[in-house]
């Protein structure tokens, strides 16, 4: 069984740009959330998504940003990028949201991004 | 607002030893507690999860508690291998779940052949 796949691994930006990441779920999985991990905050949420609808949102400016697809494949955009934004970004998939509350998550490798 | 501490923040140990782990919430209406690894570098890796209404969870040689009402959870490690040498977080499903899971900043463990 495939576990939560995310792309790209590694991604070096310049200040100012914007970037777009990736994260397919565990087959049947309906809810993506997302989390930011940085050495000084540790690991903070970003956002939820479920049947493509925003859930749940972190304490985050407006440049951070997410959708999901109707195959449940979700995408994280952050614009004017800063320096500050450097961090490992991990996704998550459960089979239900929040609502359910009762189920796990299985996360995946994350994507190291470093703003330059 | 939920807010999750792990003790120690860092543990050395000799091979075999048994180790626990510690994790404290300040908010007690939680649905779930997962504990995780994570290699350097890495994901996480999901190693227990404890419903609200459970009081303990084994795998293996992991053992994890949880005393809700007192928000507490305890992981204990048999046998110590270097294998486990990991970073272990704990992470709260609060009621309501507004702020997605709680993290607590982990506690990074070295077993020492």
């Amino acid at each position: 069984k495939a576990g939560v796949t995310q792309t790209p691994r590694y991604l070096i930006k310049t200040r100012g740009q914007q970037v777009t990441l990736s994260c397919s779920p565990i087959s049947g999985h309906r809810s993506v959330s997302w989390y930011q991990q940085t050495p000084g905050q540790g690991l903070q949420f970003l956002f939820e998504y479920f049947s493509e609808t925003q859930r749940n949102k972190g304490n985050f400016p407006g440049r951070f940003s997410g959708r999901q697809f109707s195959n449940s494949r979700s995408e994280m955009n952050v614009s004017t990028l800063e320096l500050g934004d450097s961090a490992l970004y991990l996704c998550a998939s459960s089979l239900v949201g929040t609502a359910a509350g009762n189920y796990g998550y299985t996360f995946g490798s994350g994507t190291r991004l470093t703003v330059v | 607002k939920q807010e999750v501490t792990q003790i120690p923040a860092a543990l050395s140990v000799p091979e075999g030893e048994n180790l626990v782990l510690n994790c404290s919430f300040t908010d007690s209406a939680i649905y779930n507690l997962q504990w995780f690894r994570q290699d350097p570098g890495k994901g996480l890796t999901s190693l227990l999860l404890i419903q609200s209404s459970q009081r303990e969870q084994t795998s293996g040689r992991l053992n994890a508690s949880l005393d809700k009402s007192s928000g507490r959870s305890t992981l204990y490690i048999a046998a110590s291998q270097p294998g486990d040498s990991a970073t272990y977080l704990c992470a709260v499903r609060t009621g309501g779940g507004a702020d997605g899971l709680t993290f607590g900043k982990g506690t990074h463990l070295i077993i020492q052949p």
